[in-house]
């Protein structure tokens, strides 16, 4: 089975932090992604890539960066941590969108 | 209007009973879609993919109807353990991503 591993199940950081959430996929696929979970606003896309150092916007990109330097390893960086990014992550990897994801366990952050 | 729409729920269901989620799309491009389920605090997993022709695995069938942009689930035999959230997913426009719904709850009760 592939394995998705998202580093932290749980995290707290304060304001103004900068924030690294790392994701790693033991299948060598191309595709991954980063998604934001909220209840109420259901999974909302913020980053995905399809290649080693390429990236594209999803639909709520803003505070976020992400880095792709392995194929495997794909990593969402909150450049200045804020109280309304608190939320739950989820990390996906694809082979091709025809197969759908895999998901890690997720990453509960909490930002104070 | 927005990309995937489901009906929240919940659905409060008795063990046994068949119930049918359903779901509508925006993108008439869209060519793969899928049904996930979520379990509480947990991350979403693969219950099914949804193919034209409709298909069948065990108790679960899944219908698309391309015309409508629509897709059902049909549970039947309702286990306690089928209660989750059920999330239809629909590629975005970018071909890469999917565009999920935000879910239907469904309680099955002893």
């Amino acid at each position: 089975d592939v394995k998705v591993t998202q580093s932290s199940r749980y995290l707290v950081k304060r304001t103004g932090e900068k924030v690294f959430l790392e994701c790693v996929q033991d299948m060598d696929h191309e595709n991954m992604f980063w998604y934001r979970q909220d209840p109420g606003l259901g999974l909302r896309l913020i980053y995905f890539s399809y290649d080693v150092k390429m990236k594209e916007k999803g639909d709520i990109p803003e505070g976020y960066s992400v880095s792709r330097e392995k194929k495997e390893r794909f990593s969402l960086i909150l450049e200045s941590a804020s109280t309304n990014q608190t939320s739950m992550y989820l990390c996906a990897s694809s082979p091709l969108t025809v197969y759908g994801y895999t998901f890690g366990s997720g990453t509960r952050l909490t930002v104070v | 209007r927005k990309e995937v729409e489901q009906d929240p729920g919940p659905f409060n269901v008795p063990e046994g009973a068949t119930v049918a989620f359903n779901c509508t799309y925006s993108n008439s491009a869209s060519q793969s879609f899928f049904w996930y389920r979520q379990d509480c605090r947990k991350e979403p997993k693969l219950l099914m993919s949804v193919y034209s022709s409709g298909n069948e695995d065990g108790r679960f069938t899944a219908q698309l109807n391309r015309a409508s942009q629509y897709i059902s689930l049909l549970i039947r035999d309702s286990k306690l353990s089928d209660s989750a959230t059920y999330l239809c997913v629909v590629n975005s426009n970018s071909g890469y991503a999917l565009n999920f719904g935000k879910g239907t709850s469904l309680l099955v009760t002893p």
